[in-house]
């Protein structure tokens, strides 16, 4: 079993509608968390990290549910551009990322 | 700056081949990793580096080798390719444990 899992989709939405992607983890002593958006046969970025208070870039909103272990991204006004497969992640005490399988989001005119 | 780049962008090997996949990055980020990427799997950690000379396993280390000479540099090497061994390989960097990782354009690796 994965340390994240993810719904794999797909998402699809119309132009401007608002979408929501969770993701749960498994390890209670996990740290940080991300959220990483990959293109079709790119390398994955990073969207955005998820603090514990919840935080907002633009349209883009995470939230972090320490007592449930779940993680949310929250996608407002949906753009054609934002078609991609978003990637939840987190970190333990070390180094490495846990990286959940993706979610798909195709994002329709 | 260059970035996170890596060489070859496509490869094709027979089982038993072996070759190096190359890394490298201008950031001056100590931390580098290498991944690779299934369909239905997620990216799975291999190899990664916390500085020149330091390198440990991933969650899937068996049939690859690292080393890290430089800060720069971080090549992943496949010892005799399997099949099993054919995936998009990703190397990132990044300048602390908890930063952003910076990826590699990644590597598309067919062992026949």
């Amino acid at each position: 079993r994965k340390e994240v899992e993810q719904d794999p989709g797909p998402f699809n939405v119309p132009e401007g509608a608002t979408v929501a992607f969770n993701c749960t983890y498994s390890n209670s002593a996990s740290q940080s968390f991300f959220w990483y958006r990959q293109d079709c046969r790119k390398e994955p970025k990073l969207l955005m990290s998820v603090y514990s208070s919840g935080n907002e870039d633009g349209r883009f909103t995470a939230q972090l549910n320490r007592a449930s272990q779940y993680i949310s991204l929250l996608i407002r006004d949906s753009k054609l551009s934002d078609s991609a497969t978003y990637l939840c992640v987190s970190r333990n005490s070390g180094y490495a990322l846990n990286f959940g399988k993706g979610t798909s989001l195709l994002v329709t005119p | 700056n260059a970035g996170v780049t890596q060489t070859p962008k496509f490869q094709v090997l027979k089982t038993g081949q072996s070759m190096t996949l190359q890394c490298a990055q201008d950031m001056n980020h100590e931390y580098m990793s290498w991944y690779r990427q299934d369909p239905g799997m997620g990216l799975r950690l291999i190899h990664y580096s916390v500085g020149a000379g330091i390198t440990d396993q991933g969650e899937v280390p068996n049939g690859y080798n690292v080393s890290r000479s430089t800060t720069e540099d971080f090549p992943l090497r496949l010892l005799s390719a399997a099949p099993s061994q054919t995936s998009v390989y990703f190397c990132a960097s990044s300048y602390s444990g908890g930063d952003e990782q910076f990826f590699g354009p990644g590597t598309r690796l067919t062992v026949l």
